[in-house]
């Protein structure tokens, strides 16, 4: 599975959208772009997948580059609850799935 | 809450002991999956079962030993454990989705955890 380079950490102020950028330059053409985030204290929770098109749901948005060697996650409107690391991962489709999480971004979200 | 419950949420237990943690879920998925994440580190994958077998065993050392009796539940026991193995350990399942079927992939529903200390 391709490798991912996320900063370490980053700020957003509550009600301003967070753009959360993920690198990552080996994918191949099978591999999907998955974005989970744990909160602390808690397992963590998928958020959002994407092959190459840019995806919406109730929680975030996904912007894959069209080379595909980065993405970028967006809350539109973040709130407090989402402070969270959030973990971008890249997989290859079909099967069980060997997740492995690489340190992630600590998002803080300030009032 | 989670589709994905993990019992006990605590547990403290000394290195002679034996121990079970328990995992379950009612999603009908049939990939089901063990972590174990120290203090400020990322998840770290020890066991994936598929169609309840064991298909991955990440070089876990034995004092750990995964069982899944059903679809539904996954154990994993523990013995002669060492004060280094405390940490959060984590349960997830996914929708296996055979090779060649599909290319939707499932995502990981993960559990709140088990905070374990070994005294």
């Amino acid at each position: 599975d391709a490798k991912t380079t996320q900063p370490t950490s980053m700020d957003c102020a509550e009600g301003r959208a967070a753009n959360l950028p993920c690198n990552h330059s080996t994918i191949s053409g099978n591999e999907y772009v998955y974005w989970y985030r744990q909160i602390h204290s808690q397992g963590p929770q998928y958020i959002i997948h994407g092959l190459k098109n840019n995806e919406t749901n109730e929680m975030a948005s996904l912007i894959i580059t069209e080379d595909r060697k980065s993405s970028t996650l967006i809350l539109p409107h973040a709130t407090l609850r989402d402070t969270a690391v959030y973990y971008c991962i890249v997989l290859e489709s079909g099967g069980y799935q060997k997740v492995t999480f690489g340190t992630g971004t600590k998002l803080q979200v300030i009032p | 809450d989670t589709e994905v419950t993990q019992t006990p949420k605590h547990l403290v237990m000394g290195m002679t002991n034996k121990k079970s943690l328990k995992c379950e879920q009612h999603m009908g998925h049939r990939a089901m999956y063990w972590y174990k994440q120290k203090a400020k580190k990322p998840p770290e994958l020890m066991f994936v079962y598929s169609y309840e077998k064991l298909s991955i065993n990440e070089s876990v050392p034995s004092r750990f030993s995964p069982e899944c009796p059903n679809s539904s539940l996954l154990n994993l026991h523990l013995h002669a454990l060492q004060p280094e193995d405390s940490a959060l350990y984590l349960c997830a399942s996914s929708q296996e989705v055979l090779a060649g079927l599909s290319a939707t992939n499932s995502p990981l529903h993960f559990g709140n955890g088990t905070r374990l200390t070994v005294t």
